[in-house]
């Protein structure tokens, strides 16, 4: 069975710093691209960020190049999102996705709440 | 970017009527390779989002045969043959076609 399980969520003030962590189990993770999509409160869905199996190919929404960065540790199943210079229209729910041949997600984590205030 | 538009955004349906929910590409979203890659997702509350349809018309495993999506270039639509009270949530659109992913606003479905 296909499970991811995000972790590391929590609040922080402006500017501030957060990592998340995705823990993938269930499948050969470094078969596929990973990407990472957040729920801003009572809003719609966003996708954030994406990185290629080896980690080699990384891509951004404009919103975010520069303050985020996506990664990867194939060895331990594990992706990560670090955000710097958090804004408070970054508060979202963070879900931790697996990219489909074609662009779509598969299976998504439950999600793990980033709540950017002073 | 593509903007991907749905529509309605809300609907109120019967159990056991059909419902019917448009989603419009500002680009198409047929790739190089023939296929067209639009997917549709659904959010039921308090959960995360499920993958319901893929490349326009496909659904995923577990998925009833009462889902169903058509459309090409850049109209599609997802239609519920038989509402039941386990459809209820947001439906999402989204293009995998072009970064950034884009999705619709969402189409939320309830029951009378």
């Amino acid at each position: 069975e296909v499970q991811l399980v995000e972790s590391g969520g929590g609040l922080v003030q402006p500017g501030g710093s957060l990592r998340l962590s995705c823990a993938a189990s269930g499948f050969t993770f470094r078969n596929y691209w990973m990407s990472w999509v957040r729920q801003a409160p009572g809003k719609g869905l966003e996708w954030v960020a994406n990185i290629k199996q080896g980690g080699n190919q990384k891509y951004y929404v404009d919103s975010v190049k520069g303050r985020f960065t996506i990664s990867r540790d194939n060895a331990k199943n594990s992706l990560y999102l670090q955000m710097n210079s958090l804004r408070a229209e970054d508060t979202a729910v963070y879900y931790c996705a697996r990219d489909k041949a074609g662009g779509g997600f598969d299976y998504w984590g439950q999600g793990t709440l980033v709540t950017v205030s002073s | 970017d593509i903007v991907m538009t749905q529509t309605p955004l809300s609907l109120s349906v019967t159990p056991g009527q059909p419902a019917s929910i448009s989603c419009k590409s500002s680009q198409s979203l047929l790739h190089s390779d023939g296929k067209t890659y639009l997917y549709w997702y659904l959010q039921k509350p308090g959960q995360s989002p499920q993958l319901l349809i893929y490349e326009v018309s496909s659904r995923f495993s577990g998925v009833p045969d009462r889902f169903s999506g058509s459309g090409s270039g850049t109209d599609f639509t997802l239609k519920i043959s038989r509402v039941e009270a386990e459809d209820v949530g947001v439906y999402y659109c989204m293009q995998g076609i072009h970064l950034p992913k884009t999705f619709g606003q969402g189409t939320k479905v309830e029951i009378k």
